[in-house]
């Protein structure tokens, strides 16, 4: 029952550093997305993928890029962190596109603080 | 970009209350609407996903209503239990922007008193 699987959990990480956030799922869906949250704000699309070796630019792109490994993977990459980074980021996917009437499912979070 | 509205911000209620709360969101060119219930440290869990006007669906103690003409969609729960504090979102699909993607509301957050 592992569904959305993101790594890592938690990770504090200094300006300029560069990370990657991983993800996984085992449902074999087309679609999978980057959400960040941060307080007071809405879930905001980062990246989006409706299938592999395909990427779209979401709502808060800028910073971060992404990469379709294969069906089941979708890395966020942060080349060089900044504190406006400080948030908690969320990996989901989809049978098809969410804008098609379909439910997304979610990883657990992955909270990230650039010091 | 879609402007999703949810009110009210925050409540509290106690256990065994009935509470609502609304989904607001421009009624022209509607497709889908999405609820979510997201608890601290956990996965956004999918509640329901409706497309329409008029309808209703129902899981357990919790039901949704839509209406599409005027642009609002009520959250229902029956008998709050402390395991229903979480915050409630809800999201539609974002007409003309990136193909995918889900404009989510800035959520209301209930909390349960035993």
């Amino acid at each position: 029952n592992a569904g959305v699987t993101q790594t890592p959990k938690f990770q504090v990480l200094k300006t300029g550093q560069s990370m990657t956030l991983q993800c996984a799922q085992d449902m074999n869906h087309n679609s999978m997305y980057w959400y960040r949250q941060d307080p007071g704000m809405g879930l905001r699309l980062i990246y989006y993928s409706a299938s592999e070796g395909t990427t779209d630019k979401g709502e808060v792109p800028n910073g971060y890029n992404v990469s379709r490994l294969n069906k089941r993977e979708f890395s966020l990459r942060l080349e060089s962190a900044a504190p406006s980074q400080t948030s908690v980021y969320f990996c989901a996917s989809s049978v098809e596109p969410a804008d098609s009437g379909n439910t997304i499912y979610f990883g657990e979070g992955s909270w990230l603080t650039v010091v | 970009i879609l402007n999703v509205e949810q009110s009210p911000q925050s409540l509290h209620v106690q256990e065994g209350d009935s509470t609502n709360f609304t989904c607001s969101f421009p009624s022209s060119n509607f497709y889908a609407l999405h609820w979510y219930r997201w608890e601290t440290a956990k996965s956004p869990e999918a509640l329901f996903v409706m497309t329409l006007n008029g309808d209703e669906k129902k899981k357990g103690r919790i039901s949704a209503t839509l209406n599409t003409k005027e642009g609002y969609s009520y959250l229902y729960i029956k008998g709050s239990q402390p395991e229903d504090s979480a915050t409630y979102l809800c999201a539609l699909p974002d007409y003309g922007g990136s193909q995918g993607n889900l404009i989510f509301g800035k959520g209301t957050k209930l909390s349960v008193k035993p």
